[in-house]
Order: structure tokens, then sequence, then C-alpha cells
């Protein structure tokens, strides 16, 4: 059970805009930033947005980050066949055992 | 650029201590403001944040990990290390290394470490 909740999976069709949303709490999200990753099959995790909604260079603008509250959204537009991915939150969480660095259990985005 | 590559064995036998270590290139490991981390990811599962150092050595440790892990940091090499100890076959994972600011931003390829006798 991951303490960030996601959807398992999502799916679109090409040129479709999905949304991955990723639930949190108070400790975590609440008060802290979100990051979000793609992976895609066989290879590492590749940071996608940081602070919330920032872009790193080299992430095209389809894609795109929301923080409200308790709960964070990854938004991809212009749905593309190389998205086909899995897709992770990431937030610190501080808990009364100390800070924890916690993911969501990750979205398998299909594209039909 | 800045390259990340983990190394270590590929096999470690039940109650045994899992030894990886994370080789930094393209920069510096004693750079200011940045932690170097450790994560794990089960075989067709999500992922699990094990624990970060910064070059001074100190740490942040999952508390679920927190009894059997050892994070150190090795700057003259450019290097830093996981010790995790008395494994068993739920530790089998890919083990990636990666810098963080807040979080991780340059990941390692991963280096799958089994454990089984």
């Amino acid at each position: 059970q991951s303490v960030l909740t996601q959807p398992p999976s999502a799916s679109g069709t090409p040129g479709q805009r999905v949304t991955i949303s990723c639930s949190g709490s108070s400790s975590n999200i609440g008060s802290n930033y979100v990051y979000w990753y793609q992976q895609l099959p066989g290879t590492a995790p590749k940071l996608l947005i940081y602070r919330n909604n920032q872009r790193p260079s080299g992430v095209p603008d389809r894609f795109s980050g929301s923080k409200s509250g308790t709960s964070a959204s990854l938004a991809i537009s212009g749905l593309r066949s190389e998205d086909e991915a899995d897709y992770y939150c990431a937030a610190w969480d501080d808990s009364l055992s100390g800070r924890v660095v916690v993911f969501g259990g990750g979205t398998k985005l299909t594209v039909l | 650029q800045l390259q990340l590559q983990e190394s270590g064995p590929g096999l470690v036998k039940p109650s045994e201590t899992l030894s990886l270590t994370c080789t930094v290139s393209g920069g510096s490991i004693s750079s200011s403001s940045y932690y170097w981390g450790w994560i794990r990811q089960p075989p067709g599962k999500g992922l699990e944040w094990i624990g970060s150092i910064y070059y001074s050595g100190s740490t942040y440790y999952n508390p679920s990990l927190k009894s059997r892990v050892t994070i150190s940091v090795d700057t003259s090499k450019n290097q830093f290390s996981l010790k995790l100890s008395s494994v068993t076959a739920a530790d089998t994972a890919v083990y990636y290394c990666a810098r963080h600011y807040v979080l991780p931003d340059y990941w390692g390829q991963g280096t799958l470490v089994t454990v089984s006798s």
C-alpha cells in the first residue's frame, strides 16, 4: 500500500489528453513539492515534472503538472504512442518517524 | 552530462549483506545542495526509496529499512555505497542510485540484485 495513491491504469487514443492523479495528505503533497517520473519498459525512471509544475529541459510541453491541496495531477496532451509507460508521483513525507521520500504505486498508461 | 553507474554482485545469499556502489561521473559528489540516494524496484512492482546521503555524511533512511541499511560516501573516488544486511527474497529488486536536490533528478540505469541460495 503506497502512501501516495495513483490509479493503476489509464488509457487514451493518439492525440487525446490524459490526466493521472496522485492523492496524498497534509504531511506529503500538502506541504512539499511533487515530482513526476516516466518509466519506459526496461529502463530507469526519468524526471518529467519537478516542483509541482516545472519541466526539465528536453521534456515536451505536452506534459504538465499541477497541485491543489493534498492532490496532484499529471496531464499529457496530444498523446503519442511513445508516451506508453509507467508514471510515478513522488514527494517528501514529514512523518513522526522522520522525513521519508514516498512514491505513488504507479500508473500504467496505455495508448490505444 | 552527469552519469551514475551502479555496480556490485547480482546474486546474494539469504541472510548475507547486499553491497552496491554508485560511481558518479561528469560532476562532483561534493557539490553542495545535492543528496545522493538509493531507490529500489522489485520485479513488476513500484519504486521504494531506501535512503540518501549528503557529501558531508549526513543521512536520511527509510524507517522501514533503517535497521538494516548503511549508506556511505567516498568523495575521493566520487562514489557512494549501499549496504543492506540480513537480506531475504523480499529484497530482490532492481537497485537504482540517483542524485537529488529535492527529489531524484538524475538516475543510474539500475542493477538487478537477486537474493537466492
